[in-house]
């Protein structure tokens, strides 16, 4: 098992464009969440995807979107980029969606500039 | 909302000294508390939970609820620990996949 894949590595985009990045969740997950991390700061919480519903938002705007597919794999798009996009987008997988903590498997991660 | 401090960007220590990686957190609740290590070209992982109550690698961290810290300790530092260190947080309930993490701490522990 790969583990958390995330694509593409790297990623270069202009002010203004629109980006997708894309994961797919360790072998046997069901719930996506997203991170973004900018440089020198700590992962921030961007949303959660279970069932295919976004089940928990952090503190983004709407120009922050995501998709998750009946394989549970995921899509963060961005609309409308800013310089201060530019970030390490990062996914984690973990299995369920409960009231009890369940472990999440982060993926490697990709970097996006914006220009 | 919920907060988590580390004061220390960059923590240095020799080979067998003893390591504590600070971690405080604001929150009304009841929080989870974990702390995750990324070492060099690896991606992040969990080092442990504070509700597990275990000790891994020979780190071990304590929830101390009177002085909202989770600070994590190990006795007798190893050059493979130097790694980065982020603190983090779930706020239940609902909230659980949510993690709140800290700004992290450089840990490099010399020969």
């Amino acid at each position: 098992d790969a583990g958390v894949t995330q694509s593409p590595t790297h990623l270069i985009k202009t002010r203004g464009q629109q980006v997708t990045l894309r994961c797919s969740p360790k072998s046997g997950h069901d719930t996506v969440s997203w991170y973004q991390q900018a440089l020198g700061q700590g992962p921030q919480f961007i949303f959660q995807y279970y069932e295919e519903e976004e089940r928990q938002r952090g503190n983004f705007p709407d120009r922050f979107s995501g998709h998750q597919f009946p394989n549970y794999s995921s899509e963060l798009n961005v609309n409308a980029l800013l310089l201060g996009d530019s970030a390490l987008y990062l996914c984690a997988s973990s299995l369920g969606y409960s009231l009890t903590y369940n472990e999440q498997f982060f993926g490697p991660g990709t970097r996006l500039t914006v220009l | 909302a919920q907060r988590v401090t580390q004061p220390e960007k960059l923590l240095s220590v020799f080979k067998g000294a003893p390591v504590e990686l600070k971690c405080n957190y604001s929150y009304s609740g009841s929080p989870e508390l974990f702390w995750y290590v990324q070492y060099s070209r690896q991606r992040l992982q969990l080092l442990l939970r504070h509700i597990s109550r275990e000790s891994i690698k020979g780190f071990t961290a304590d929830l101390n609820k009177g002085e909202t810290s989770f600070h994590l300790k190990k006795p007798f530092a190893q050059e493979e620990d130097s790694a980065m260190y982020y603190c983090a947080l779930s706020a239940g309930g609902t909230s659980y996949g949510k993690l709140t993490f800290g700004q992290g701490t450089i840990l490099t522990v010399h020969p």
